[in-house]
């Protein structure tokens, strides 16, 4: 069955960095495009950005463009989310989703990993 | 790339059926055919409900269903149950792989 697991969340203070990755099984990775979408606690959903099945494009919100770096590796099934110059309000629970095919919008999502800024 | 706008709350009896709104722009919902619709337990991830204004996905009960009027788009719950009792976000594609969410609104079961 279909699985995405994240990991790398942590504790990171103002200005910092961190790489969330996110494992993926039960289907075939290379073939689908990825998204970050997060949630601050108590507060709604929020896409954070997208990338191509084969990394050929990507896209990101405004919150977070220019300090945020998505890839994927299609050999080890992993996606990633690099977070540069992190602030407070990036204090978010981070999941991973996959994004249906042909479709726009997400079918399989993780478990989430929270990423808490703080000094 | 503003949220877009659903009820905080909304309520009903078991059996009742309740509509949630979702208001966007001529940018992202009134823009494309692509709404979805998702339903979060506390402490749980999303999960979809619907896609694509009105489809849902094998799995999903039929008492859950969608559609779109301009730059709206609604959630109905027919024959409303207590595990119905979540958190539901409406999202919509608003070009170039952006996606917008709504702001969510707390459904509760009486």
């Amino acid at each position: 069955q279909v699985q995405l697991v994240e990991s790398g969340g942590g504790v990171v203070q103002p200005g910092g960095s961190l790489r969330l990755s996110c494992a993926a099984s039960g289907f075939t990775f290379s073939s689908y495009g990825m998204h970050w979408v997060r949630q601050a606690p108590g507060k709604g959903l929020e896409w954070v950005t997208f990338i191509r099945y084969d990394g050929s494009d990507k896209n990101y919100a405004d919150s977070v463009k220019g300090r945020f770096t998505i890839s994927r590796d299609n050999s080890k099934d992993t996606l990633y989310l690099q977070m540069n110059s992190l602030r407070a309000e990036d204090t978010a629970v981070y999941y991973c989703a996959r994004k249906t095919g042909g479709r726009y919008c997400f079918d399989y999502w993780g478990q989430g990993t929270l990423v808490t800024v703080s000094s | 790339q503003s949220a877009l706008t659903q009820p905080r709350s909304v309520s009903g009896s078991p059996g009742q059926s309740v509509t949630i709104s979702c208001t966007g722009t001529s940018s992202d919902v009134g823009g494309y055919n692509y709404v979805s619709w998702y339903q979060q337990h506390p402490g749980k991830a999303p999960k979809l409900m619907i896609y694509d204004v009105s489809e849902r996905p094998s799995g999903v009960p039929d008492r859950f269903s969608g559609s779109k009027s301009g730059n709206t788009a609604s959630l109905t719950i027919s024959g409303l149950q207590a595990e119905d009792e979540a958190d539901y976000y409406c999202c919509s594609f608003a070009g170039n792989y952006i996606h917008v969410f709504g702001t969510g609104t707390k459904v509760t079961v009486l």
